[in-house]
Protein backbone atom coordinates (compact mmCIF):
# COMPACT_ATOMS: atom_id res chain seq x y z
CA UNK A 1 0.00 0.00 0.00
CA UNK A 2 1.62 3.32 -0.84
CA UNK A 3 2.04 5.71 1.97
CA UNK A 4 0.61 9.62 2.08
CA UNK A 5 2.96 11.25 -0.87
CA UNK A 6 3.78 14.96 -0.58
CA UNK A 7 5.09 16.99 -3.29
CA UNK A 8 7.52 18.99 -3.52
CA UNK A 9 10.34 17.76 -0.88
CA UNK A 10 11.71 21.26 -0.90
CA UNK A 11 10.74 24.34 -2.06
CA UNK A 12 12.53 27.67 -1.58
CA UNK A 13 10.69 31.10 -2.64
CA UNK A 14 11.30 34.97 -2.02
CA UNK A 15 9.04 36.50 0.14
CA UNK A 16 5.45 37.81 -1.48
CA UNK A 17 5.35 34.46 -4.02
CA UNK A 18 3.03 31.99 -4.35
CA UNK A 19 3.64 28.40 -3.25
CA UNK A 20 1.20 25.59 -3.56
CA UNK A 21 1.85 22.20 -1.93
CA UNK A 22 0.35 19.11 -2.54
CA UNK A 23 -0.66 15.71 -0.98
CA UNK A 24 -1.55 12.56 -1.85
CA UNK A 25 -3.29 10.82 0.64
CA UNK A 26 -3.56 6.92 1.37
CA UNK A 27 -6.15 5.51 -0.86
CA UNK A 28 -9.83 4.99 0.40
CA UNK A 29 -8.78 7.34 3.29
CA UNK A 30 -11.44 10.01 3.46
CA UNK A 31 -9.71 12.00 6.33
CA UNK A 32 -6.70 14.34 5.60
CA UNK A 33 -5.07 16.75 7.77
CA UNK A 34 -2.35 19.52 7.15
CA UNK A 35 0.36 20.49 9.38
CA UNK A 36 3.26 22.37 10.19
CA UNK A 37 6.54 22.71 12.24
CA UNK A 38 7.86 25.86 12.44
CA UNK A 39 11.26 26.07 13.74
CA UNK A 40 11.94 25.39 17.27
CA UNK A 41 8.02 24.76 17.65
CA UNK A 42 5.69 21.73 18.10
CA UNK A 43 3.91 20.72 15.49
CA UNK A 44 0.57 22.77 15.19
CA UNK A 45 -2.43 21.09 13.46
CA UNK A 46 -4.09 23.65 10.74
CA UNK A 47 -7.21 21.68 9.23
CA UNK A 48 -8.87 18.20 8.71
CA UNK A 49 -10.88 17.73 5.81
CA UNK A 50 -13.53 14.90 5.38
CA UNK A 51 -13.66 14.22 1.76
CA UNK A 52 -13.94 17.06 -0.02
CA UNK A 53 -15.53 19.32 3.36
CA UNK A 54 -13.76 21.12 5.36
CA UNK A 55 -14.37 19.68 8.76
CA UNK A 56 -11.75 22.20 11.09
CA UNK A 57 -9.75 24.50 9.92
CA UNK A 58 -9.15 26.07 13.39
CA UNK A 59 -5.80 25.94 12.86
CA UNK A 60 -5.04 27.99 9.59
CA UNK A 61 -2.92 30.99 10.85
CA UNK A 62 -4.20 33.89 8.46
CA UNK A 63 -5.68 34.23 4.89
CA UNK A 64 -3.00 34.00 3.08
CA UNK A 65 -3.22 29.92 3.29
CA UNK A 66 -5.62 28.28 1.51
CA UNK A 67 -6.15 24.83 1.14
CA UNK A 68 -8.38 22.63 -1.45
CA UNK A 69 -9.39 19.11 -2.25
CA UNK A 70 -11.66 18.79 -5.12
CA UNK A 71 -13.02 15.33 -5.98
CA UNK A 72 -12.02 14.43 -2.19
CA UNK A 73 -9.08 12.63 -3.35
CA UNK A 74 -5.16 14.99 -3.35
CA UNK A 75 -4.99 18.31 -1.13
CA UNK A 76 -3.17 21.16 -2.16
CA UNK A 77 -2.37 23.99 0.09
CA UNK A 78 -1.48 27.39 -0.89
CA UNK A 79 0.36 30.29 0.80
CA UNK A 80 -0.16 33.67 -1.45
CA UNK A 81 1.54 35.88 -0.86
CA UNK A 82 4.23 34.00 1.40
CA UNK A 83 6.52 36.00 4.47
CA UNK A 84 9.25 34.99 6.26
CA UNK A 85 7.22 33.40 9.07
CA UNK A 86 5.93 30.87 6.65
CA UNK A 87 9.18 28.88 6.33
CA UNK A 88 8.91 25.23 8.09
CA UNK A 89 7.70 21.63 7.65
CA UNK A 90 4.61 21.28 6.12
CA UNK A 91 2.98 17.95 6.80
CA UNK A 92 -0.16 16.25 5.35
CA UNK A 93 -1.78 12.43 7.29
CA UNK A 94 -4.41 10.95 6.55
CA UNK A 95 -6.86 8.14 8.20
CA UNK A 96 -9.57 6.06 7.48
CA UNK A 97 -13.29 7.32 8.50
CA UNK A 98 -14.64 4.96 11.32
CA UNK A 99 -17.35 7.33 12.65
CA UNK A 100 -16.68 7.44 16.21
CA UNK A 101 -14.07 4.81 16.66
CA UNK A 102 -10.71 5.88 16.52
CA UNK A 103 -7.94 5.17 12.81
CA UNK A 104 -4.72 6.28 13.26
CA UNK A 105 -3.66 9.32 11.28
CA UNK A 106 -0.82 8.44 8.94
CA UNK A 107 1.86 11.22 7.67
CA UNK A 108 4.09 12.05 4.70
CA UNK A 109 7.65 12.88 4.84
CA UNK A 110 6.94 16.78 4.45
CA UNK A 111 7.08 19.57 2.93
CA UNK A 112 10.19 21.94 3.88
CA UNK A 113 9.61 25.27 2.57
CA UNK A 114 12.08 28.25 2.76
CA UNK A 115 10.78 31.65 2.47
CA UNK A 116 13.72 34.46 1.69
CA UNK B 1 -2.99 22.65 24.21
CA UNK B 2 -1.18 18.86 24.48
CA UNK B 3 -2.71 17.46 27.58
CA UNK B 4 0.31 14.90 28.25
CA UNK B 5 3.42 15.44 30.10
CA UNK B 6 6.52 13.67 29.15
CA UNK B 7 10.21 14.24 29.81
CA UNK B 8 12.07 16.13 27.67
CA UNK B 9 14.99 13.80 26.73
CA UNK B 10 16.18 10.06 28.03
CA UNK B 11 18.94 7.64 26.79
CA UNK B 12 19.07 3.88 25.87
CA UNK B 13 21.71 1.12 26.05
CA UNK B 14 21.45 -0.46 22.51
CA UNK B 15 19.85 -3.71 22.71
CA UNK B 16 18.36 -2.86 26.05
CA UNK B 17 14.26 -1.88 27.12
CA UNK B 18 13.44 1.70 26.46
CA UNK B 19 10.52 2.33 28.80
CA UNK B 20 9.00 5.71 28.14
CA UNK B 21 6.86 7.35 30.77
CA UNK B 22 3.86 10.05 29.88
CA UNK B 23 1.17 11.53 32.23
CA UNK B 24 -2.30 12.55 31.16
CA UNK B 25 -3.98 13.20 34.77
CA UNK B 26 -6.88 15.38 32.58
CA UNK B 27 -7.38 12.38 30.34
CA UNK B 28 -11.23 11.60 30.35
CA UNK B 29 -13.13 8.58 29.63
CA UNK B 30 -13.69 8.73 25.91
CA UNK B 31 -9.96 9.63 25.22
CA UNK B 32 -7.34 7.24 23.91
CA UNK B 33 -3.26 7.25 24.51
CA UNK B 34 -1.73 7.56 21.23
CA UNK B 35 2.16 7.18 20.77
CA UNK B 36 4.21 8.68 17.36
CA UNK B 37 8.11 9.27 17.38
CA UNK B 38 9.21 11.11 14.58
CA UNK B 39 12.61 10.22 12.96
CA UNK B 40 14.55 12.94 12.13
CA UNK B 41 13.70 14.52 8.64
CA UNK B 42 10.68 12.26 8.17
CA UNK B 43 7.20 12.55 9.11
CA UNK B 44 5.66 10.91 12.17
CA UNK B 45 5.19 7.52 12.44
CA UNK B 46 2.14 5.43 14.39
CA UNK B 47 3.31 3.12 16.79
CA UNK B 48 0.05 2.14 19.23
CA UNK B 49 -2.87 3.46 20.78
CA UNK B 50 -4.79 2.00 23.23
CA UNK B 51 -8.04 3.03 25.62
CA UNK B 52 -7.46 0.99 28.85
CA UNK B 53 -6.22 -2.30 28.47
CA UNK B 54 -2.62 -2.92 27.57
CA UNK B 55 -1.74 -2.88 24.07
CA UNK B 56 1.47 -4.68 22.13
CA UNK B 57 2.09 -4.29 18.12
CA UNK B 58 5.18 -6.11 16.33
CA UNK B 59 6.82 -1.99 17.04
CA UNK B 60 6.05 -1.84 21.44
CA UNK B 61 3.91 -1.72 24.25
CA UNK B 62 1.44 0.29 25.52
CA UNK B 63 0.95 -0.12 29.37
CA UNK B 64 -1.91 2.06 30.67
CA UNK B 65 -2.37 2.70 34.32
CA UNK B 66 -5.46 1.25 35.72
CA UNK B 67 -6.56 4.93 36.56
CA UNK B 68 -5.62 6.12 33.15
CA UNK B 69 -3.93 8.60 34.43
CA UNK B 70 -0.54 7.65 33.18
CA UNK B 71 0.68 5.29 30.26
CA UNK B 72 4.70 3.90 29.47
CA UNK B 73 5.56 2.63 25.98
CA UNK B 74 7.95 0.00 26.67
CA UNK B 75 10.78 -0.81 23.25
CA UNK B 76 11.44 -3.66 24.09
CA UNK B 77 15.29 -3.90 22.25
CA UNK B 78 16.03 -0.75 21.55
CA UNK B 79 18.29 -0.25 18.27
CA UNK B 80 20.06 2.66 16.98
CA UNK B 81 17.38 3.50 14.43
CA UNK B 82 14.93 3.99 17.83
CA UNK B 83 16.46 7.07 18.03
CA UNK B 84 13.32 9.83 17.56
CA UNK B 85 11.71 12.40 19.20
CA UNK B 86 8.74 10.40 20.67
CA UNK B 87 4.89 11.89 21.36
CA UNK B 88 2.50 10.49 23.65
CA UNK B 89 -0.80 12.25 22.60
CA UNK B 90 -4.68 12.18 24.06
CA UNK B 91 -7.26 11.70 21.23
CA UNK B 92 -10.98 11.69 21.51
CA UNK B 93 -12.70 9.43 19.80
CA UNK B 94 -13.98 10.14 16.40
CA UNK B 95 -11.58 11.45 13.48
CA UNK B 96 -10.63 14.14 15.80
CA UNK B 97 -6.91 16.03 14.70
CA UNK B 98 -3.80 15.11 17.12
CA UNK B 99 -2.51 17.51 19.16
CA UNK B 100 1.27 17.29 19.72
CA UNK B 101 3.80 18.84 22.75
CA UNK B 102 7.33 18.89 22.85
CA UNK B 103 7.51 14.72 23.14
CA UNK B 104 10.71 13.21 24.64
CA UNK B 105 13.70 12.78 22.68
CA UNK B 106 15.08 9.52 23.14
CA UNK B 107 18.57 8.56 22.16
CA UNK B 108 19.69 4.91 21.87
CA UNK B 109 23.54 4.49 22.43
CA UNK B 110 25.83 1.75 21.23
Amino acid sequence: EAGVTQFPSHSVIEKGQTVTLRCDPISGHDNLYWYRRVMGKEIKFLLHFVKESKQDESGMPNNRFLAERTGGTYSTLKVQPAELEDSGVYFCASSLNRGIANSPLHFGNGTRLTVT
Amino acid sequence: DAKTTQPPSMDCAEGRAANLPCNHSTISGNEYVYWYRQIHSQGPQYIIHGLKNNETNEMASLIITEDRKSSTLILPHATLRDTAVYYCIVRVLGNTPLVFGKGTRLSVIA
